[in-house]
């Protein structure tokens, strides 16, 4: 199985900081990786596929690049309606397995 | 509106079993495959299953092969995930999820299972 590996495992930051969230995969999964935001007792929402496609209605300060094994979601300007766990997800084999997960905490 | 409403959770016992549904509307549920995916309490996402839109293909994940089934009835617009000889490690939320390119665009809002004595 492809072994996904999130970091930071958690972050502190403050509103309208700048941070970044990296995933690597154990194997190349091209471009195969998809970003999800969780808020607690909330389903997962999926804000970026195909490492940097934005879902719909996925406001612009988020942004996704990389491929390979390499990949980041980058979120320019934090607003107080992104604090939540970030999860990375690779597409390109089944099982489809997700990275441990980002917890990004207001400092 | 795409919606996807799972059912069937609860508390169960080690060794036991359990069937969960999802119903699914909105969209064309037979042009898509779909997905279950859990989350353990306190703990990261873990993908369980996925079947092809006309049933003829399902892949596991490693913790569950052997033990849970996925299928789908297509003319009801439901797919199913039945577990059985079911763990302590198995506790979680399932979420049943439609799979977009690669991806799981939408989301259930969960079902719990408790495997406890």
């Amino acid at each position: 199985d492809i072994q996904m590996t999130q970091s930071p495992s958690s972050l502190s930051a403050s509103v309208g900081d700048r941070v970044t969230i990296t995933c690597r995969a154990s194997q190349s999964i091209k471009n195969y990786l998809n970003w999800y935001q969780q808020k607690p007792g909330k389903a997962p929402k999926l804000l970026i596929s195909a490492a940097s496609s934005f879902q719909s209605g996925v406001p612009s300060r988020f942004s996704g690049s990389g491929s390979g094994t390499d990949f980041t979601l980058t979120i320019s300007s934090l607003q107080p309606e992104d604090f939540a766990t970030y999860y990375c997800q690779q597409g390109y084999t089944t099982p489809f397995t997700f990275g441990q997960g980002t917890k990004l905490e207001i400092k | 509106e795409v919606q996807l409403v799972e059912s069937g959770g609860g508390l169960v016992q080690p060794g036991g079993s359990l069937r969960l549904s999802c119903a699914a509307s909105g969209f064309t549920f037979s042009s898509f495959w779909m997905s279950w995916v859990r989350q353990a309490p306190g703990k990261g996402l873990e993908w369980v299953a996925d079947i092809k839109q006309d049933g003829s293909e399902r892949y596991y994940g490693d913790s569950v092969k052997g033990r849970f089934t996925i299928s789908r009835d297509n003319a009801k617009n439901s797919v199913y995930l039945q577990m059985n000889t079911l763990r302590a490690e198995d506790t979680a939320v399932y979420y049943c999820a439609r799979e977009g390119t690669r991806d799981n665009d939408y989301w259930g809002q969960g079902t719990l299972v408790t495997v406890s004595s």
